[in-house]
């Protein structure tokens, strides 16, 4: 069974550009949720999506969005980059049910913003 | 919101056991208490979970205090291949997929 993919994996920007990452859940997943990593502050929660509807959204700005289709694949973007979003952007799914389900990420996309 | 508190760092020697404590005092009755670990360049890795009683994996071992306002992640055999960093979460209810990492546990494995 495939993990979860993200694309791309290392990526470039310039400030004031916007950039999309992409993420394809494990086959069967309905939920797929978004974080932030950097050194200043750790993993943080960015949005969650089930059935193409955001469930939960964590402390972002509104330059942070994202969207879900209906396979589940899922998408996020950032507009108006600025220095400090340079983070690995990890990307989760977990299948529906109890609070007891497993949550697997995948390997990140490292975005870089000069 | 409930909290962990794990010790910032911890060193082990190869293929000796080693236990990782998380407190987590506030910890609701319905809440699990999930290990995930991050090695280096990666996202993190399900380790393992619980809710009361002591679980098993062929990963680790969690052991859970009877009040729950603890928890002890066990590597019975430390590799070289388990440094990396260790968060305790709790599974908050009517947020059920929305992980709270700490600053995690950093594992140190010596040769």
């Amino acid at each position: 069974k495939a993990g979860v993919t993200q694309t791309p994996r290392y990526l470039i920007k310039t400030r004031g550009q916007q950039v999309t990452l992409s993420c394809s859940p494990i086959s069967g997943h309905r939920s797929v949720s978004w974080y932030q990593q950097t050194p200043g502050q750790g993993l943080q929660f960015l949005f969650e999506y089930f059935s193409e509807t955001q469930r939960n959204k964590g402390n972002f700005p509104g330059r942070f969005s994202g969207r879900q289709f209906s396979n589940s694949r899922s998408e996020m973007n950032v507009s108006t980059l600025e220095l400090g979003d340079s983070a690995l952007y990890l990307c989760a799914s977990s299948p529906v049910g109890d609070l007891g389900n497993t949550i697997y990420f995948g390997e990140g996309s490292w975005l870089t913003v000069v | 919101d409930a909290k962990t508190t794990q010790p910032n760092s911890m060193e082990s020697n190869e293929e000796e056991p080693v236990h990782l404590p998380c407190n987590h005092s506030t910890i609701s009755g319905t809440d699990y208490i999930h290990w995930y670990r991050q090695l280096p360049s990666q996202g993190p890795e399900y380790v393992i979970h619980g809710l009361t009683s002591n679980v098993n994996n062929r990963m680790a071992s969690l052991a859970i205090a009877e009040d729950r306002k603890s928890s002890t992640l066990i590597l019975h055999r430390a590799t070289l291949r388990d440094a990396a960093v260790y968060y305790c979460i709790l599974r908050r209810s009517g947020s059920a997929r929305q992980l709270t990492f700490g600053s995690g546990t950093q594992l140190t494995v010596l040769p």
